[in-house]
């Protein structure tokens, strides 16, 4: 069973940046597509990015265009979710999550997750 | 863009049948997947591919969808099924995950 560990949280002040990690272990592993999703207090679920199993290949939501981006070190078994020009409207637990089909032909569902990293954003 | 509408919230009373419904979805070609959060954890994937039960999730949960709504069911629902459920789906057109707003399920 893979397991997932986020970390990388903490307070940052507005315009600042933030690298979270997600680090990957189980047996059997084998690197897989890994989503990110964030949520709010209190709000909803929001899809941030994903990263495919080859590493080149990702896609971000409209709101992550511009400030965030997604990458993954195979050697660390790895993936990052590199945060800048950060708002308080980040402000979010942050989640990442293996994809269903293994992240060799795009997304689809998540299906094992962390248990997230908590940023905060304020001055 | 995709706009998936769930319903705020949904009451049952124990061993009563719940029925979550995702609208705007593109039923003839989208998948949907869904997800139960319960308060302080991580959402756990509890139906793929609008009907395919994963590993451990009971028979009580099932999944349909039909027009342009995808629904999760849930049968003789138990104290412990009360939590946040969403849909989801990829949008292949532009390339987006998108997440249904999320529904409440209180246990009477």
């Amino acid at each position: 069973q893979v397991h997932l560990v986020e970390s990388g949280g903490g307070v940052v002040r507005p315009g600042g940046s933030l690298r979270l990690s997600c680090a990957a272990s189980g047996l059997n592993f084998r690197p897989s597509g890994i989503h990110w999703v964030r949520q709010a207090p209190g709000q909803g679920l929001e899809w941030l990015a994903f990263i495919m199993s080859n590493g080149r290949d990702y896609f971000l939501s409209e709101s992550a265009k511009g400030r965030f981006s997604i990458s993954r070190d195979f050697s660390r078994d790895t993936v990052y979710l590199q945060m800048t020009s950060v708002r308080p409207e980040d402000t979010a637990t942050y989640y990442c999550a293996t994809d269903l089909e293994g992240g060799t032909s795009g997304p689809s569902g998540a299906d094992v997750w962390g248990q997230g990293s908590v940023v905060t954003v304020s001055s | 863009s995709y706009v998936l509408t769930q319903p705020p919230s949904v009451s049952v009373g124990p061993g009563q049948t719940a029925r979550i419904p995702c609208g705007g979805v593109n039923t003839g070609g989208d998948s949907v997947f869904w997800y139960q959060q319960k308060p302080g954890q991580a959402p756990a994937l509890v139906m793929s591919y609008d009907s395919d039960r994963p590993s451990g999730i009971p028979e009580r949960f099932s999944g349909s969808s039909s027009g342009s709504t995808a629904t999760l069911t849930i049968s003789g629902v138990e104290a412990g099924d009360e939590a946040d459920y969403y849909c989801q789906v990829w949008d292949s057109t532009t390339d987006q995950v998108v997440f249904g707003g999320g529904t409440q399920l209180t246990v009477l």
